[in-house]
C-alpha cells in the first residue's frame, strides 16, 4: 500500500543544473499536484493535473515543467536550477468524490541550490 | 478565486490551555475544507476535513473544527494542549470546479510547559 512515493528525498544540485522530481501514485487517483514549502509562506501550487495527458499552471510555475502520460506518474522537471528553488517539494494526489474527498501527500523532497 | 487566510503566524498556549488556531477561506462555491499537521522534517498528516454533512468535525489527537458558512470560517480548537501539539498547522480549501488544492500560510503553535 505504498501511496504517494516521491524521489529523491534529499538533493544538491548547482545552480543552472536539470533535474527531474519523480512522484507516483498507485491509487488511481485523477488529480495530482506539486507543492513547493518555504518558511512562512506554506505550500504553493506550482503545477498540477487533473488527468493523464491534462497539465495547468499553478500559483508559482516559473522555472518548473511537468508532463502527465500516465495516471500513476507526474515528475517534475527543474531545467535550469537557481538558487531561488531551494525549497522543500512535496506532491500530492487526490479525489473528489463527495464525503470521501481527500488528498494524500508524498514524504517530500529537500532541494538545495547551491 | 478561491483562497485561505490563516490568522496568528504563531500561536503559543500553555500545557492544558484550550487551543484556537483561526482559519477564513474565500470561495465562490461550497468547498471542502482540510486541517493538516507537519512535525519537524516530516510530511504532512491530515488531522480532520468537512466535506457534507455535520458542520462540526472531529478529528485525531483531540481536535475538531467548525465550518460556519456565514462566517466563511473553519476554526480548530483543542479544549487541552498537550506538549506533543507543538507542530506546524495548515488549513486547506478544494474547489469541486477548479480540484486545486490551495493552502493557507500555516500557523505554527507553541506549547509552554
Amino acid at each position: 500500500n505504498a501511496g504517494v512515493t516521491q524521489t529523491p528525498k534529499f538533493q544538491v544540485l548547482k545552480t543552472g543544473q536539470s533535474m527531474t522530481l519523480q512522484c507516483a501514485q498507485d491509487m488511481n487517483h485523477e488529480y495530482m499536484s506539486w507543492y513547493r514549502q518555504d518558511p512562512g509562506m506554506g505550500l504553493r501550487l506550482i503545477h498540477y493535473s487533473v488527468g493523464a495527458g491534462i497539465t495547468d499552471q499553478g500559483e508559482v510555475p516559473n522555472g518548473y515543467n511537468v508532463s502527465r502520460s500516465t495516471t500513476e506518474d507526474f515528475p517534475l522537471r527543474l531545467l535550469s536550477a537557481a538558487p531561488s528553488q531551494t525549497s522543500v517539494y512535496f506532491c500530492a494526489s487526490s479525489y473528489l468524490q463527495g464525503a470521501r474527498t481527500e488528498a494524500f501527500f508524498g514524504q517530500g523532497t529537500r532541494l538545495t541550490v547551491v | 478565486a478561491q483562497s485561505v487566510t490563516q490568522l496568528g503566524s504563531h500561536v503559543s498556549v500553555s500545557e492544558g490551555a484550550l487551543v484556537l488556531l483561526r482559519c477564513n477561506y474565500s470561495s465562490s462555491v461550497p468547498p471542502y475544507l482540510f486541517w493538516y499537521v507537519q512535525y519537524p522534517n516530516q510530511g504532512l498528516q491530515l488531522l480532520l476535513k468537512y466535506t457534507t454533512g455535520a458542520t462540526l468535525v472531529k478529528g485525531i489527537n483531540g481536535f475538531e473544527a467548525e465550518f460556519k458558512k456565514s462566517e466563511t470560517s473553519f476554526h480548530l480548537t483543542k479544549p487541552s494542549a498537550h506538549m506533543s501539539d507543538a507542530a506546524e498547522y495548515f488549513c486547506a480549501v478544494i474547489e469541486d470546479s477548479s480540484y486545486k488544492l490551495i493552502f493557507g500560510s500555516g500557523t505554527r503553535l507553541l506549547v509552554r510547559p
